[in-house]
């Protein structure tokens, strides 16, 4: 049972436009997600989180937008540039009360940004 | 700073070998470490996590173990490698918030 959905496998955008990266789950209890980049042959790398108690965050030209209601999360790229290229990740946790995160992570979305 | 070691980059196995992956972390103490595997077409699986020496936790039944001899030191291993362990394998650690941080990975292929 997958969790944390990313139901685009990929996405091809010109550069200087927007990119939107959907991401759905299923667990209700999830109160804390993450974004990850990820290059070939290289481990991903962090880009941005957001927590359930807001519904926005931004950082430079990646916002993330949270919708507990429908669960659902989108990354928003702007303006998209050609090393934004990648497969990006969602991942989403319980933020525990003792022990530690466990991250679930969808199946990537890879983006094409075109020059 | 932190930083996280692990190695090989690639490996190449046939089925029935032992496997043995090594991640290490500097610039940090008492790290929560997880190994991750990305199999061709899926998303990232936890496969174990340590919050402490000794002390492992497995998310999935599998062919692989975990050992965690120091604080810093976290080992991936099987005695008998199956097709189905191909994949990335990647470590990762966080002191206790917010996301993690990844190994380079390392791609294993059994054939």
């Amino acid at each position: 049972d997958q969790q944390v959905k990313q139901n685009s496998p990929s996405l091809s955008v010109q550069e200087g436009r927007i990119s939107i990266l959907n991401c759905d789950y299923t667990n209700s209890m999830f109160d804390y997600f993450l974004w990850y980049k990820k290059y070939p042959a290289e481990g991903p790398t962090f880009l941005i989180s957001i927590s359930s108690i807001k519904d926005k965050n931004e950082d430079g030209r990646f916002t993330v937008f949270l919708n507990k209601s429908a669960k659902h999360l989108s990354l928003h790229i702007v303006p998209s540039q050609p090393g934004d290229s990648a497969v990006y990740f969602c991942a989403a946790s319980i933020i525990p009360t003792s022990g530690t995160y466990k991250y679930i992570f969808g199946t990537g979305t890879r983006l094409k940004v075109l020059a | 700073s932190q930083t996280i070691h692990q190695w090989p980059a690639t490996l190449v196995q046939p089925v029935g070998s032992p496997l043995s992956l090594e991640c290490t972390v500097e610039g940090t103490s008492n790290p929560n470490l997880y190994w991750y595997r990305q199999a061709a077409g899926r998303g990232l699986q936890l496969l174990f996590y340590s919050v402490g020496i000794g002390q492992i936790s497995s998310e999935v039944p599998q062919n692989l173990s975990a050992s965690r001899p120091q604080d810093r030191q976290f080992i991936l291993s099987s005695k008998k490698l199956l097709l189905s362990d191909s994949g990335f394998y990647l470590c990762a650690w966080t002191l206790g918030f917010r996301g993690y941080t990844f190994g380079s990975g390392t791609r294993l292929t059994v054939v």
